[in-house]
């Protein structure tokens, strides 16, 4: 079956703009979580959604949102964009249910801001 | 708040060494923990999960143990292959909640 997918694979943005990347879950996968991870902090969590709605959220400023829609899909949005946004953006999806198998990441975003 | 720690932070080893991964945390209220291989620039492929009521999980040459009451885990691989150069990282999910905490990962080279 196929994996959890994100698109785009990589991106290049200049300070201030803002950027959306899309995250789609492994088909029947409810729960998708957004991590970033850069040399300097290793992964950190953004946020989680289940059925549409957030149920977590990391550490990040505001201008780091997401939204899941009713196919379980996601995004991302990271508005006026800083240089230290710069980093891989990874999804990952769950089952979140019983017999948990853990979790699926896609193969990343990389996003560069100049 | 939950603290994974990875010790060591890079390994080199000959072919056919087996290796020792460490793993650490600091609540011992865990779901579950989980293993990933994290290949350079590339996304995350998961090895090994390892619910809070296991003591061990074993993929071919993989094994992972867990003791959650000391907060630690461990993973080998046994009889190392150049293919197995990567960098290795542990993330636990809290019983409570559906975020990971990561370790920082051992990077591990393989020299054939």
């Amino acid at each position: 079956k196929a994996g959890v997918t994100q698109t785009p694979r990589y991106l290049i943005k200049t300070r201030g703009q803002q950027v959306t990347l899309s995250c789609s879950p492994i088909s029947g996968h409810r729960s998708v979580s957004w991590y970033q991870q850069t040399p300097g902090q290793g992964l950190q969590f953004l946020f989680e959604y289940f059925s549409e709605t957030q149920r977590n959220k990391g550490n990040f400023p505001g201008r780091f949102s997401g939204r899941q829609f009713s196919n379980s899909r996601s995004e991302m949005n990271v508005s006026t964009l800083e240089l230290g946004d710069s980093a891989l953006y990874l999804c990952a999806s769950s089952l979140v249910a019983q017999g948990d198998r853990g979790y699926t990441f896609g193969s990343g975003t990389r996003l560069t801001v100049v | 708040k939950q603290e994974v720690t990875q010790i060591p932070a890079a390994l080199s080893v000959p072919e056919g060494e087996n290796l020792v991964l460490n793993c650490s945390f600091t609540d011992s209220a865990i779901y579950n923990l989980q293993w990933f291989r994290q290949d350079p620039g590339k996304g995350l492929t998961s090895l090994l999960l390892i619910q809070s009521s296991q003591r061990e999980q074993t993929s071919g040459r993989l094994n992972a143990s867990l003791d959650k009451s000391s907060g630690r885990s461990t993973l080998y691989i046994a009889a190392s292959q150049p293919g197995d150069s990567a960098t290795y990282l542990c993330a636990v999910r809290p019983s409570n909640d559906y975020k990971l905490s990561f370790g920082a990962g051992t990077t591990v080279t393989v020299r054939a």
